[in-house]
């Protein structure tokens, strides 16, 4: 099993719409990525977050250490959203540093 | 502008050829990062730095070598490239710590032949 999952895998929605992509986690971490890669290759950070709540224009993201779940939300999605999102965390304590990632969530809008 | 600058971006090499895909930062970091994207996977790590003068294994380290030259760059090495080397590699740097963020490179498409 996967240390890090995502879902949905793939989502097509309207312009508009309001977005959520989950990643869930199985190790104990120390801060959790989120990334976005476009059609093109180059990836760009988007949050770092270790506890709560972090918001960037249209973009939320929010973190349960509980329950170790993690989600990314859309506003007002646009089609320039459309873009591969990356979930990666850092594990807490000793062994190799680096980031472990997701396999990705590929997010087509539609105009 | 400042960030992780990759070279070549594109590479076609034969089985057995060797070859150096350079890495520089120019903010300062401590720590730098080789990582390979292959289709249906995440991004897993092959070989980091955790500042100049280490280095030290990752997740798929056989096949590769690397090395840090000074504490903006470091190069990764295949010394007898194999078709299962085929991939997007990319180059991170972070800061250190344990909760600082991350800057990528715009990736090397490598494929063996």
């Amino acid at each position: 099993k996967n240390e890090v999952e995502q879902s949905p895998q793939n989502l097509t929605a309207q312009e508009g719409e309001f977005i959520t992509i989950n990643c869930s986690y199985s190790v104990g971490i120390s801060a959790l990525h989120w990334l976005q890669q476009h059609p093109g290759g180059g990836i760009v950070s988007l949050f770092m977050l270790s506890s709560g709540k972090k918001k960037h224009g249209r973009l939320i993201a929010t973190i349960n250490i509980q329950e170790k779940h993690s989600s990314l939300h859309i506003t007002a999605s646009h089609p320039r959203d459309s873009a591969v999102y990356i979930c990666a965390v850092r594990r807490s304590g000793g062994g190799a540093d680096g980031l472990t990632f997701g396999k990705g969530t590929h997010l087509i809008i539609q105009p | 502008n400042a960030g992780v600058t990759q070279t070549p971006k594109f590479q076609v090499l034969k089985t057995g050829q060797s070859m150096t895909l350079q890495c520089a930062q120019d903010m300062n970091h401590n720590s730098m990062y080789w990582y390979r994207q292959d289709p249906g996977m995440g991004l897993r790590l092959i070989y980091y730095s955790a500042s100049e003068g280490t280095t030290d294994k990752g997740e798929v380290p056989n096949g590769y070598n690397v090395s840090r030259l000074n504490k903006r760059e470091f190069s990764l090495r295949l010394e007898s490239a194999a078709p299962s080397q085929t991939s997007v590699y990319f180059c991170a740097s972070s800061v250190s710590n344990r909760e600082s963020g991350y800057t990528f490179g715009s990736g090397t498409r490598l494929t063996v032949v």
